[in-house]
């Protein structure tokens, strides 16, 4: 069975710009989770989907949103993009839930900022 | 102070010692997660647990849920276990994780 797959796997944009990410799961998970990490703030929660609805949001401004589609695969999107952006962007996918079972992480998006 | 609390932040051990890893919350979880990840940057999920002991190989997590806390157990400890290793705890029966701020383990042979 493949893995969780994220494109682009390095991106660099400059302050201002917008960018999506892009997170295909594990056939037949319908849970998505983004988290974002960093040095200073370590792995933070973005949000979680399933079947195509948003369950839970974190503490992130507005600028950074998502999406799943029907096929379960899911888009992050962060638009105005500031030098704090800078990060590793991991998705994972379950079956149910990361309250519910174990999560699969992708390998991640690491997005620089200029 | 953060929900989720791990002890130590860095731990340097010699090849074949016995290490203990400390995970602590402050509210009721539906779950908690133990994962492990190499320089690189991949996350990989070692244990997921709600109650009681798992066992995989050389690795044991156990938790408590009445005192809300959890250890993660390397036995017989190898170079090649050399990561930071994370808790993660679905607090409240949401479907989202709140992150310790990890354990850098290094074993030296």
């Amino acid at each position: 069975k493949a893995g969780v797959t994220q494109t682009p796997r390095y991106l660099i944009k400059t302050r201002g710009q917008q960018v999506t990410l892009s997170c295909s799961p594990i056939s037949g998970h319908r849970s998505v989770s983004w988290y974002q990490q960093t040095p200073g703030q370590g792995l933070q929660f973005l949000f979680e989907y399933f079947s195509e609805t948003q369950r839970n949001k974190g503490n992130f401004p507005g600028r950074f949103s998502g999406r799943q589609f029907s096929n379960s695969r899911s888009e992050m999107n962060v638009s105005t993009l500031e030098l704090g952006d800078s990060a590793l962007y991991l998705c994972a996918s379950s079956l149910v839930g990361p309250a519910t079972d174990t999560q699969y992480f992708g390998p991640g998006t690491r997005l620089t900022v200029l | 102070k953060n929900e989720v609390e791990q002890s130590p932040q860095n731990l340097t051990a010699q090849e074949g010692e016995f290490i203990t890893i400390n995970c602590s919350y402050s509210v009721g979880i539906s779950a908690l997660h133990w994962l492990q990840q190499h320089p690189g940057g991949g996350i990989v999920s070692l244990f997921m647990l709600s109650s009681g002991k798992k066992k995989h190989g050389r690795l044991i997590a156990t938790i408590n849920i009445q005192e809300k806390h959890s250890s993660l157990h390397i036995t017989a400890s190898h170079p090649r276990d050399s990561a930071v290793y994370i808790c993660a705890a679905a607090l409240g029966g949401a479907q989202k994780l709140v992150f310790g701020q990890g354990t850098r383990l290094t074993i030296n042979p």
